[in-house]
């Protein structure tokens, strides 16, 4: 597609459900990434995925949450038993290959999810 | 861990004024810095890209300047706007993964 698309765009859940966010990310972008912003807050860095390979999930806040990409494409982020803290934007991002430190990084819209 | 600052935090402007927005950062170990616009309830729109090696880097109303060694770069933004109405986030690549601050919010006044 032209450009990185996520949904839902916006999701309200009750507390200790679980979600599932997706993300679609440039045609021929193998670096994809998912931030975090909460309100007021800045742009809290998650997961790096380079292809399907997850090098860098330190971001990670607690084991509750999780991702896998698939086919080098489509990213899912799982968040299990969701708790209000949980309540922000989800952004996810992508490049061209992490390698080259030209590239620039191309954010979608955002998931907006409230916990409830 | 890359720390990001960015003053001033919030600023109004009249339309016509030029805008100058400053960013520094903690950690000199960059690949590169983006800047980014956010407009209220959407994601992050890249602006600018400027290299490790690069000193500045410019698109039409905007030039972005990179003093790697003592971790600062400035946004400028030339007669302003109010469709530059937005926050200004820079964004320092080191491994893996770009660094945020809170930005800079700018409210062009007619």
């Amino acid at each position: 597609g032209a450009g990185v698309s996520q949904s839902p765009s916006n999701k309200v859940t009750e507390k200790g459900k679980d979600v599932e966010l997706r993300c679609d990310p440039i045609s021929g972008h193998t670096a994809l990434y998912w931030y975090r912003q909460s309100l007021g807050q800045g742009l809290e860095f998650l997961i790096y995925f380079q292809g399907n390979s997850a090098p860098d999930k330190s971001g990670l806040p607690s084991d509750r949450f999780s991702a896998e990409r698939t086919g080098g494409s489509v990213s899912t982020l799982t968040i299990q038993r969701t708790q209000q803290e949980d309540s922000a934007v989800y952004l996810c991002a992508s490049s061209l290959f992490q390698g080259s430190s030209g590239n620039t990084i191309y954010f979608g819209e955002g998931s907006w999810l409230t916990v409830v | 861990k890359q720390e990001v600052t960015q003053i001033p935090a919030a600023l109004s402007v009249p339309e016509g004024e030029n805008l100058v927005l400053n960013c520094s950062f903690t950690d000199s170990a960059i690949y590169n810095l983006q800047w980014f616009r956010q407009d209220p309830g959407k994601g992050l729109t890249s602006l600018l890209l400027i290299q490790s090696s690069q000193r500045e880097q410019t698109s039409g109303r905007l030039n972005a300047s990179l003093d790697k060694s003592s971790g600062r770069s400035t946004l400028y933004i030339a007669a302003s706007q109010p469709g530059d109405s937005a926050t200004y986030l820079c964004a320092p690549r080191g491994n893996n993964r770009l660094a945020f601050g809170k930005g800079n919010q700018v409210v062009v006044i007619p």
